[in-house]
């Protein structure tokens, strides 16, 4: 029982265009979510986050949005960039549960030149 | 300032013989979680750690796997025995504290032949 769910296992865009990734979780029970980027060979590495009560956060290039009535949220990655090719993780908490995050499957991102 | 450490970084073994992965966690945090990564399930929290003592082990698959953190800077996960299944990269995290960002380490990759 998949609770968070990125259904685009890749995505490939052009460089100075627009990344946008999907997430979509089913427990209302999450009031957090996180965004974590993954290089080879290495661990994830948090990127940024949003609390229910924003719609909306920014940093840099990096915008999440979160649409709670339809349990989705999303990264923009405003321009892209050759180094943001990575796999993204969306990831979830609820108050009740410390930090124990949920995490979905993972979305390969690559950015062309 | 040194990261999250995992070793070993690769294992090979063979059916039915125990496997023991290692994580320090960085200096000062509070919280320490085993992740296991797999490209059908994605990134799964097996066990999370507050002040050394297991809080949440819901994630452990079975009673094959099991996890001890003796003192605040070393925590193990053991198989035994391991099976071809878990077969995957486990990754241990720390954080400040429960609700703090987590930090990762770059990973185990296990193979079970």
């Amino acid at each position: 029982d998949q609770q968070v769910k990125q259904n685009s296992p890749s995505l490939s865009v052009q460089e100075g265009r627009i990344s946008i990734l999907n997430c979509d979780y089913t427990n209302s029970m999450f009031d957090y979510f996180l965004w974590y980027k993954k290089y080879p060979a290495e661990g994830p590495t948090f990127l940024i986050s949003i609390s229910s009560i924003k719609d909306k956060n920014e940093d840099g290039r990096f915008t999440v949005f979160l649409n709670k009535s339809a349990k989705h949220l999303s990264l923009h990655i405003v321009p892209s960039q050759p180094g943001d090719s990575a796999v993204y993780f969306c990831a979830a908490t609820g108050t009740g549960g410390g930090n124990k995050l949920t995490f979905g499957t993972g979305t390969q991102l690559k950015v062309e030149l | 300032d040194a990261g999250v450490i995992q070793s070993p970084r690769h294992e090979v073994t063979e059916m039915g013989q125990e496997v023991t992965l290692r994580c320090k966690p960085i200096s000062g945090h509070n919280s320490l979680f085993w992740y296991r990564q797999t490209m059908m399930r994605g990134l799964e929290l097996l066990i999370y750690f507050n002040n050394n003592v297991p809080i949440d082990d819901s994630g452990m698959p079975e009673d094959r796997f099991s996890a001890k953190m003796p003192n605040a800077s070393f925590s193990t996960l053991k198989i035994q025995p391991s099976e071809p299944r878990d077969s995957a990269v486990y990754f241990c995290a720390s954080s400040l504290d429960r609700t703090d960002t987590q930090y990762f380490g770059p990973g185990t990759r296990l193979t079970v032949l």
